[in-house]
């Protein structure tokens, strides 16, 4: 069964460093996402993507984060400058035809920042 | 803004109860909803998608329901095993977004 996979499971980092978390969507989806989840709070939208545009995105999408599609294949979030409070689990998330149809979440990757 | 709402935040049932897990949400304008598992530390596992032209889905002991109207859904659980220790989210689309708000969750333990 196709599945949504992320790199990587467990991300390090100092405080100030930029990261890039990486997402294979499932192959033939057309819509994605990055949501996150500070430790025992709720899951929390960040972005959506189509078309290698944005489609929406939340107030904690600010400058210092950004999304790519460099090749087709994989979904990138990059965080420019990290901050003690971006840690938190980070989740892509892909949809098939529909905008509005069932979403498929990768396993997500815990960044820790310290 | 819109809220949703899980109810109870957690529960203790022993094994082989039938139970039901609450979702509320504020915005009625709502175009699909998925419930969702989360084990802990783990991702988000698709239990069942209901839009929102339908009233209910199924699958296997899962029941979920839909109720725009009074803003409620609920996901029903027969026969409830240890494996089925996990936290349940809700989340749903509403027209004219393209983002999932998710709930607060329910976290569940069954007993053995």
């Amino acid at each position: 069964e196709p599945e949504v996979t992320q790199t990587p499971s467990h991300q390090v980092t100092q405080m100030g460093q930029e990261v890039i978390l990486r997402c294979v969507p499932i192959s033939n989806h057309l819509y994605f996402y990055w949501y996150r989840q500070i430790l025992g709070q709720k899951v929390e939208f960040l972005v959506s993507f189509y078309n290698n545009e944005i489609s929406e995105k939340s107030e904690i999408f600010d400058d210092q984060f950004s999304v790519e599609r460099p090749d087709g294949s994989n979904f990138t979030l990059k965080i420019r400058s990290t901050k003690l409070e971006d840690s938190a689990m980070y989740f892509c998330a892909s949809t098939g035809t529909g905008v509005k149809s069932e979403q498929y979440f990768g396993p997500g990757t815990r960044l820790t920042v310290t | 803004k819109q809220e949703v709402t899980q109810i109870p935040a957690a529960l203790s049932v022993p094994e082989g109860e039938n139970l039901v897990l609450n979702c509320s949400f504020t915005d009625s304008a709502i175009y699909n909803l998925q419930w969702f598992r989360q084990d802990p530390g783990k991702g988000l596992t698709s239990l069942l998608l209901i839009q929102s032209s339908q009233r209910e889905q199924t699958s296997g002991r899962l029941n979920a329901s839909l109720d725009k109207s009074s803003g409620r859904s609920t996901l029903y659980i027969a026969a409830s095993q240890p494996g089925d220790s996990a936290t349940y989210l809700c989340a749903f689309y509403t027209s004219g977004t393209y983002k999932y708000i998710f709930g607060t969750g329910t976290r569940l333990k069954v007993l053995a």
